[in-house]
């Protein structure tokens, strides 16, 4: 297996545009997480699924921010409008099983300027 | 919801010495606490972990205690390398859901 796939793994937009980041689970894995990454907050949680259902998206900063999971195979955070204070990496990560390990894609870099 | 808190911020030991990364969480219902490596560029990945029914676990040169009464975990990397430089994670959670992550630790060893 690839491993959490995500894209795009950098974006340069300016205030006011719309991000879109995407991300592909492992295959099979049935929970799955976004967290936002800056120096200032570490490692955030925004929200999580479990079977493509959104289960506590309370991390979520803003209305300018939503997820979706359509199917297990695919995911979306948008964030419309994008503002300066948005840029961070964020990262997806997935779980299947009962091990608990969760397993990272290597995050998309978002600057908004 | 659970809150975890990590120290050091920042640790630089010489090649061969030991570290140690110790972390606190708040939530006496939390039992899943797994540590996270993350290299540079890179998503984080996973360690070694430990649940609440267990005191200690080693693998190789790393090892994760948990102290359930007083709320706090720590790893322990013995005979450090430079190539165990990189930020580390500790995090908390219960029944593998809602993973919170402490601020991180960037170590660096000194060749």
């Amino acid at each position: 297996d690839a491993g959490v796939i995500q894209s795009p793994r950098h974006e340069v937009t300016e205030m006011g545009q719309e991000v879109t980041l995407r991300c592909k689970p492992i295959s099979g894995h049935n929970s799955l997480f976004w967290y936002r990454q800056t120096m200032m907050r570490g490692l955030e949680l925004l929200i999580y699924f479990n079977n493509n259902v959104p289960i506590d998206d309370s991390g979520m900063p803003e209305d300018r921010f939503s997820a979706k999971m359509p199917n297990a195979s695919f995911s979306t955070l948008k964030i419309q409008p994008s503002e300066p204070r948005d840029s961070a990496v964020y990262f997806c990560a997935t779980s299947g099983g009962n091990t608990g390990e969760l397993f990272f894609g290597e995050g998309s870099r978002l600057t908004v300027l | 919801g659970e809150n975890v808190e990590q120290h050091p911020s920042t640790l630089s030991v010489q090649e061969g010495d030991s570290a140690v990364i110790k972390c606190t969480y708040s939530d006496s219902a939390s039992n899943y606490f797994p540590w996270y490596k993350q290299e540079l560029g890179k998503g984080p990945q996973l360690i070694i972990d430990i649940r609440s029914n267990v005191g200690e676990k080693k693998d190789q040169r790393i090892a994760v205690t948990l102290n359930k009464t007083a709320k706090h975990f720590s790893l322990h990397i013995t005979e450090t390398q430079p190539e165990d430089s990189a930020v580390y994670f500790c995090a908390a959670s219960l029944n593998n859901n809602d993973m919170r992550f402490g601020a991180g630790t960037r170590l660096t060893v000194k060749p």
